[in-house]
This record gives structure tokens, C-alpha cells and sequence, in this order.
């Protein structure tokens, strides 16, 4: 399957200020990725679909100023977390859509947990 | 809106036995695929195997297979000769098509524990 990297696998900050977290495709050109975000003992939620070249699409619920998400390079999504604060602690995933096929299968990172002190 | 359910916070089984888990979904679409992730604790999620929703035959991947239910949106996991590694949160997932693009739902999820 496609690798996806993620960095860091694990930020500690400040409440106040922002974390910025990479998602890479390593072997394929992804024009969508996903961003995901798990509570623990919970499952995956998404937060947004991003979209090379164009502005992220939030799920109901999610603030998209406070989870800015780039995607300029079809290798290449961010999600910035602004102003973190405590309750924003959680294990970020992201997973890129793989084209062609019958179906367009996700891959997913290997994730970054957040800790917001 | 789809949803999935999976029933069964936690199980438990002996090393080398068999377990299913369970997931229930619901959808108004004809098309659309199944999937089960497999979530060990170092929570890279992993594709365990795919179903396609217009394939009247189940998906097997080696000692996974699922029993697709189309008519009553039911879509378990029989893990055969269960192996320790095989300790792990599984997700039960539905791929929709909205606006453009692929999205997954995933159920709550399933602790599944190998015992030695």
C-alpha cells in the first residue's frame, strides 16, 4: 500500500499558541486528504477533506479558523491547530485517497498526538 | 445520513480460535463500499479487507473473511486461528460519495483481545 508520513508523531505546546502538523504521500500524488481526529477509546472522526489547490471542505461542527488545513502540493496537506487550548488535546490522523481502482482507497499516517498543556 | 454500528464494545478470544465481530449499517444508497480497520496500539490504521456492495460473493484475505448481508445492512468479521497480533481496536467503515469525494464513516469500534 502507499506510505503516508506524518510529523510530528508527538507535539506538547503551550495553551495560546499554534501547532502545525505535516501529512506527506511518500510514492503518489494525492489531490485529496483527510484529516481525522480521535478522542481516546473513541474511533476516528473526520474534521475536513482537503483539496489540492482549493480550500478545505469542514465537517458540521468544526471550526475552520480554529483548524486551518493547506493543501499546496499534491504532496503535501497541513493542519494548523490556532490558538490551541487543553480540550484540543487529541491523536490526529490524516489519510490520502489513492486514485484508481474500483473504489479510492484511503491510506492512512501513522498519526500526531497533541498535548495541550 | 449513514451511520454504523458496532455492538460489541469489547471481546475476547483464545489464541487460535475463531471470532466474528459484528457492524450494522444504514444507508440509502445502492452502491457503496465495506470496510474493516484494524487499529493496533500503535494506532496506524490498517486495512484488514474491502467489500463492494454490488458483489453478492464475501471478501476473504488469507484468515479474514466477512459475511455481507446486503437486505439486512449487515457486515461482520470472522477472524480465523486468531494470533496475539491480531490484539487490536477494529472499526468497521462505509465508504459514501458526497460532494466529490470518497468519505468514510466509521462505527464506534470493537477491542478485540488474544488471549495466549
Amino acid at each position: 500500500g502507499a506510505v503516508v508520513s506524518q510529523h510530528p508523531s508527538w507535539v506538547i505546546c503551550k495553551s495560546g499558541t499554534s501547532v502545525k502538523i505535516e501529512c506527506r504521500s511518500l510514492d503518489f500524488q494525492a489531490t485529496t486528504m483527510f484529516w481525522y481526529r480521535q478522542f481516546p477509546k473513541q474511533s476516528l472522526m473526520l474534521m475536513a477533506t482537503s483539496n489540492e489547490g482549493s480550500k478545505a471542505t469542514y465537517e458540521q461542527g468544526v471550526e475552520k479558523d480554529k483548524f486551518l488545513i493547506n493543501h499546496a502540493s499534491l504532496t503535501l496537506s497541513t493542519l494548523t491547530v490556532t490558538s490551541a487550548h487543553p480540550e484540543d488535546s487529541s491523536f490526529y490522523i490524516c489519510s490520502q485517497l489513492a486514485p484508481g481502482g474500483p473504489y479510492n482507497e484511503q491510506f492512512f499516517g501513522p498519526g500526531t498526538r497533541l498535548t495541550v498543556l | 445520513a449513514q451511520t454504523v454500528t458496532q455492538s460489541q464494545p469489547e471481546m475476547s478470544v483464545q489464541e487460535a480460535e475463531t471470532v466474528t465481530l459484528s457492524c450494522t449499517y444504514d444507508t440509502s444508497e445502492n452502491n457503496y463500499y465495506l470496510f474493516w480497520y484494524k487499529q493496533p496500539p500503535s494506532r496506524q490504521m490498517i486495512l484488514v479487507i474491502r467489500q463492494e456492495a454490488y458483489k453478492q460473493q464475501n471478501a476473504t484475505e488469507n484468515r479474514f473473511s466477512v459475511n455481507f448481508q446486503k437486505a439486512a445492512k449487515s457486515f461482520s468479521l470472522k477472524i480465523s486461528d486468531s494470533q496475539l497480533g491480531d490484539t487490536a481496536m477494529y472499526f468497521c467503515a462505509f465508504m459514501k460519495h458526497e460532494g466529490g469525494s470518497e468519505k468514510l464513516v466509521f462505527g464506534k469500534g470493537t477491542k478485540l483481545t488474544v488471549n495466549p
